[in-house]
């Protein structure tokens, strides 16, 4: 599976778009672009996933660059439950474990 | 809520001690993945199960064993607990493998406390 790299924390303004960018340059063509977030030490939560054409569903947009080497994941107006920890992951769509590495501390701020 | 269900939420034991942790997968799902989350470690994924049988391991200790049930539920067993085994341990369930769409969903955990 291919590494990621994720800023290690960000801030945004209540009711303004969250952002959160993720690099993944080794990504081979048949592996799919997931996200996932941890409220404190809830169990992870799926947002979204997509191989290479945008997504959206009613939690978030997943915007992928057309080389497929990033992707951004856009929660377009941010509450103050959206404070976690945020997870790219990058997988083959085929079962299988999900390697989770440090992910982006996003705090939404009042 | 996932529809993943994991008991007990909290548990509390001495060094040297068993526990068996368990998880109900979300109806109609066939794979359990466990993964364990220590402070220092971050989540790591332990071990998956697919349909009663064990498709896959990962940085599970000897002293750490799962097994998956005929109705899909999964029991992780930890024994010789150490202080070191402090964690939260999750759950998760997805529906198939090699489906084209295998989205895993997490349960609540466990906090195992070794004192």
């Amino acid at each position: 599976d291919a590494k990621t790299t994720q800023p290690p924390s960000m801030d945004c303004a209540e009711g303004r778009a969250a952002n959160l960018p993720c690099n993944h340059s080794t990504i081979s063509g048949n592996e799919y672009v997931y996200w996932y977030r941890q409220i404190h030490s809830q169990g992870p939560q799926y947002i979204i996933h997509g191989l290479k054409n945008n997504e959206t569903n009613e939690m978030a947009s997943l915007i992928i660059t057309e080389d497929r080497k990033s992707s951004t994941l856009i929660l377009p107006h941010a509450t103050l439950r959206d404070t976690a920890v945020y997870y790219c992951i990058v997988r083959i769509n085929q079962g299988g474990k999900l390697i989770f590495g440090q992910g982006t501390e996003l705090s939404v701020k009042p | 809520d996932s529809g993943v269900t994991q008991t007990p939420k909290h548990l509390i034991t001495a060094t040297g001690q068993r526990v068996t942790l368990r998880c109900s997968p979300r109806s109609g799902d066939l794979s359990v993945y466990w993964y364990q989350q220590s402070l220092d470690q971050g989540l790591q994924f332990l071990i998956q199960y697919y349909n009663g049988e064990e498709r896959a391991k990962g940085n599970i200790l000897e002293r750490f064993s799962a097994q998956q049930f005929p109705d899909l539920h999964s029991e992780l067993n930890l024994s010789s607990l150490e202080l070191g085994d402090s964690a939260l341990y999750f759950c998760a369930s997805s529906p198939f493998l090699g489906w084209s769409t295998d989205t895993q969903y997490f349960g609540p955990g466990t906090r195992l406390t070794v004192l």
